[in-house]
């Protein structure tokens, strides 16, 4: 069982570019969460979806941020017309329960470093 | 929300053991207490969860007081490669996992 995958890495786009995250959760797992981490500091939640719905999007950005978690196919984090302020490392993690099960436990992928040049 | 406080650094020798105490002492009746460790350039992985007195697994033990209000990760014999970033959380229903800045680890030869 493969854990959570992340693609790419790494990725480099220019001031106002689209950047596109993806996140494949462990099989079996319909529950998926995005956090973002600046360098030496913790990571910041961002939004959780399951299967087609988001949950909870209040730490995401108002603008330019979005989320989704298709029925068939990775959980796409999508940053528009990106700044260099969105360069950070985004980590996607998913769990077979959701966060109404408050032991529930999370895997995490290997982050996506974005860098805005 | 409970908040955690845990020292933002530690350091240790190979061979010793670690012990790192987070405190929360807002922590609610049904709250878990989680903690995760984060090497460079990885995301976070589970290392133990508790809700009281002691759990040991294969990694670490974890030790909580009948009040709650704080924790204690245990590593027992520590390496070159347990120098991580150690993340203690405290769960509450229908709320993310809250990652504060953590405890940064580093073991010494």
């Amino acid at each position: 069982n493969a854990g959570v995958m992340q693609n790419p890495r790494h990725l480099v786009r220019r001031r106002g570019q689209e950047a596109r995250l993806r996140c494949s959760p462990m099989k079996g797992h319909s529950h998926v969460y995005w956090y973002r981490q600046l360098p030496e500091e913790g990571l910041k939640f961002m939004v959780y979806l399951q299967k087609e719905n988001i949950i909870d999007e209040s730490g995401m950005p108002k603008e330019r941020f979005s989320a989704e978690f298709p029925k068939e196919g990775p959980s796409i984090l999508r940053i528009q017309q990106v700044v260099r302020g969105d360069s950070a490392a985004y980590f996607c993690a998913s769990s077979e329960l959701g966060w109404d099960r408050i032991n529930t436990e999370a895997f995490f992928g290997q982050g996506t470093r974005l860098t805005v040049v | 929300l409970a908040k955690t406080t845990q020292p933002i650094s530690m350091d240790s020798y190979e061979g010793q053991e670690v012990n790192i105490t987070c405190s929360h002492n807002n922590i609610a009746t049904n709250d878990y207490i989680t903690w995760y460790q984060q090497f460079p350039s990885q995301g976070p992985r589970f290392i133990i969860q508790g809700y009281k007195t002691k759990v040991t697994n294969e990694v670490a033990s974890l030790f909580i007081p009948a009040d709650r209000k704080s924790s204690t990760l245990s590593l027992p014999r520590v390496s070159l490669s347990d120098t991580a970033v150690y993340y203690c959380l405290v769960g509450e229903e229908n709320t993310p996992l809250v990652f504060g800045k953590g405890t940064r680890l580093s073991v010494i030869a």
